[in-house]
């Protein structure tokens, strides 16, 4: 069946610092591949996505890039900030059907001042 | 644009109660989602409804769990009878149509403790 896997958490940064959140994913056909964050409080936001293969998704400074040779869709940023805190949930969309999400168990940042 | 609108957003109930939740979904969106998100879990879709149809309802457990979007624009989501392992942020979410392309909103949840 189709399925994500993040890296497992929790990620304690230091403002500045270089961001990487793994993710691989299972899928039959060719899905569409979403990064959603949700803030303390808050409902998911989507930050990124991307749809077919070496497609890359870009938002705050964030970046992804759809791996379809390694399945992957890794989330990095090159300087994060205290405000970047938050908790990143990787999905994917499959073809045809209900054409549900389907998401990773998520992976929670804490960025240090 | 008014986004996705929950009620109630805290609900504390005993186990054998019976729990209702509301969804309004951003204006003119056809497909509305209820999603349930366990502690330490990513969300996982209950049911999806396209206008006041049900598209997909493979995951509610449907001899205690019930949904309804009537008129095709508010939904509510029932539990009766509610257990333990059913305490959980209940998400609800609307799209423009179903497909690929079209972003899902999601609404802040409403958050389920069952003792």
């Amino acid at each position: 069946g189709n399925s994500v896997t993040q890296m497992e958490g929790p990620v304690t940064l230091s403002e500045e610092a270089f961001l990487t959140i793994n993710c691989t994913y299972t899928a039959t056909g060719y899905p569409s591949l979403f990064w959603y964050v949700q803030y303390p409080g808050e409902g998911l936001q989507l930050l990124l996505k991307a749809t077919k293969a070496d497609d890359k998704g870009s938002n705050k400074g964030f970046e992804a890039t759809y791996r379809k040779e390694t399945t992957s869709f890794h989330l990095e940023k090159g300087s994060v900030q205290v405000s970047d805190s938050a908790v990143y949930f990787c999905a994917l969309k499959t073809q045809g059907g209900s054409e549900k999400l389907v998401f990773g168990k998520g992976t929670k940042l804490t960025v240090n001042p | 644009e008014a986004g996705v609108a929950q009620s109630p957003r805290y609900k504390i109930i005993e186990k054998r109660q019976s729990v209702a939740f509301w969804c309004n979904p951003i204006s003119g969106h056809a497909t509305l989602y209820w999603y349930q998100q366990i502690l330490g879990q990513g969300p996982k879709l209950l049911i999806q409804f396209q206008n006041n149809g049900v598209v997909d309802d493979s995951q509610l457990p449907k001899d205690r769990f019930s949904a309804e979007r009537l008129k095709g624009v508010d939904s509510t989501l029932k539990i009766q009878p509610a257990k333990l392992e059913d305490s959980a942020v209940y998400l609800c979410a609307s799209s423009l149509m179903t497909g690929r392309t079209y972003e899902q909103y999601f609404g802040p949840g409403t958050r389920l403790t069952v003792t």
